[in-house]
């Protein structure tokens, strides 16, 4: 398998630019989680896609961000407009179901917001 | 909600020494605890899980074990490598509102030293 495969991994971009984030789960797998990383926070839930449908996004943090899933084998973060608080590691994650199935998280993407 | 804490922060062993991790949760409804590993530029991976209903698990060198009436679980790696040098992330979670949410710790970095 390939694994969750994110892109881009590293992204630099200047305040109040849309950034866009992709994500594309394991094949099969009907659940989708978008994560944020930073050192201050932690690992923290942003959303969370069950069958293309988003069920919890209690998370995201403000209207900038928004998240879509418009099929089983793609999902997108975007932010619009940036702001340097917004620097982090972003992983998106997959699992079989949103149960106790191990979720495999993506290599990641790397925001600066400069 | 839930609130996971997870002790140290920092721990730095000899190759072949054992490492502990300790993580403590506040909802007494959790009931599903995974540790993740993560290696640098890499995304959470998971090592070991464990379910309320049992009260120690074990695989090769890495063991969990799960205290229900204190709300405490600890990962203990045996016969350290440097190649167990990463950070470690505790989580907890139980099925709420379909699916399982995890709250990660803060994570413990580890390193082993030959």
């Amino acid at each position: 398998d390939a694994g969750v495969i994110q892109s881009p991994r590293h992204e630099v971009t200047e305040m109040g630019q849309e950034v866009t984030l992709r994500c594309k789960p394991i094949s099969g797998h009907n659940s989708l989680f978008w994560y944020r990383q930073t050192m201050m926070r932690g690992l923290e839930l942003l959303i969370y896609f069950n069958n293309n449908v988003p069920i919890d996004d209690s998370g995201m943090p403000e209207d900038r961000f928004s998240a879509k899933m418009p099929n089983a084998s793609f999902s997108t973060l975007k932010i619009q407009p940036s702001e340097p608080r917004d620097s982090a590691v972003y992983f998106c994650a997959s699992s079989q179901t949103g149960g106790e199935d191990t979720q495999y998280f993506g290599p990641g993407t790397r925001l600066t917001v400069l | 909600g839930e609130n996971v804490e997870q002790h140290p922060s920092t721990l730095s062993v000899q190759e072949g020494d054992s490492a502990v991790i300790k993580c403590t949760y506040s909802d007494s409804a959790s009931n599903y605890f995974p540790w993740y590993k993560q290696e640098l530029g890499k995304g959470p991976q998971l090592i070991i899980d464990i379910r309320s209903n049992v009260g120690e698990k074990k695989d090769q060198r890495i063991a969990v074990t799960l205290n229900k009436t204190a709300k405490h679980f600890s990962l203990h790696i045996t016969e350290t490598q440097p190649e167990d040098s990463a950070v470690y992330f505790c989580a907890a979670s139980k099925v709420s509102g379909g699916y399982n949410k995890l709250i990660f710790g803060a994570g413990t970095r580890l390193a082993v030293h030959p």
